[in-house]
């Protein structure tokens, strides 16, 4: 079974522009769910969807959002970025919604402001 | 919301020893504990998970127990060898919050040969 996919690895952008990560969960996998990871902050919880519907949202301003397709595929959008944007994005597939099942990360998107 | 902490952020043992990462967390309703090991520059892997049924499990070198009462819970790597050298995450989710994993500020581990 394929992993989860995350595209693209590399982003570097600017001030001021948006970008959209997306990111592939493990065949028969419905529930995604994004994380950033700074070295500062460590890994923090953006968002979770579960069948299309956002089911959970993490302290994060809403710049940051979100939508998952009706495949389980998902896309997180950063609008205006910032400089403290430069992180790693991350992620992680699981079952289902129950919070008890492992959740399987891709490799991340690294982006980097400039 | 949930709190996690962990604790120590680094550990230098020498190969063959053991190594103890513990994590203590604040919502008595979080029901789910895994651990990640995330090697540099790659993703997070799931190493183990413990649910809140259950007080101990152990796959070959690694075990990790679960104390409900004191809300905290421990990995134990037995054995360490260098390509144990990594940094490691615990983190808890609890069927209020979905799949939301809070997680542990990280141990960096280093196996020294």
């Amino acid at each position: 079974k394929a992993g989860v996919t995350q595209t693209p690895r590399y982003l570097i952008k600017t001030r001021g522009q948006q970008v959209t990560l997306s990111c592939s969960p493990i065949s028969g996998h419905r529930s995604v769910s994004w994380y950033q990871q700074t070295p500062g902050q460590g890994l923090q919880f953006l968002f979770e969807y579960f069948s299309e519907t956002q089911r959970n949202k993490g302290n994060f301003p809403g710049r940051f959002s979100g939508r998952q397709f009706s495949n389980s595929r998902s896309e997180m959008n950063v609008s205006t970025l910032e400089l403290g944007d430069s992180a790693l994005y991350l992620c992680a597939s699981s079952l289902d919604g129950t919070g008890n099942q492992p959740q399987h990360f891709g490799d991340g998107t690294r982006l980097s402001i400039l | 919301g949930e709190n996690v902490e962990q604790h120590p952020s680094t550990l230098s043992v020498q190969e063959g020893d053991s190594a103890v990462i513990k994590c203590t967390y604040s919502d008595s309703a979080s029901n789910y504990f895994p651990w990640y090991k995330q090697e540099l520059g790659k993703r997070p892997q799931l190493i183990i998970d413990i649910r809140s049924n259950v007080g101990e499990k152990k796959d070959q070198r690694i075990a990790v127990t679960l104390n409900k009462t004191a809300k905290h819970f421990s990995l134990h790597i037995t054995e360490t060898q260098p390509e144990d050298s990594a940094v490691y995450f615990c983190a808890a989710s609890g069927r209020a919050a979905g799949n939301k994993l809070t997680f542990g500020g990280g141990t960096r581990v280093l196996v020294k040969p």
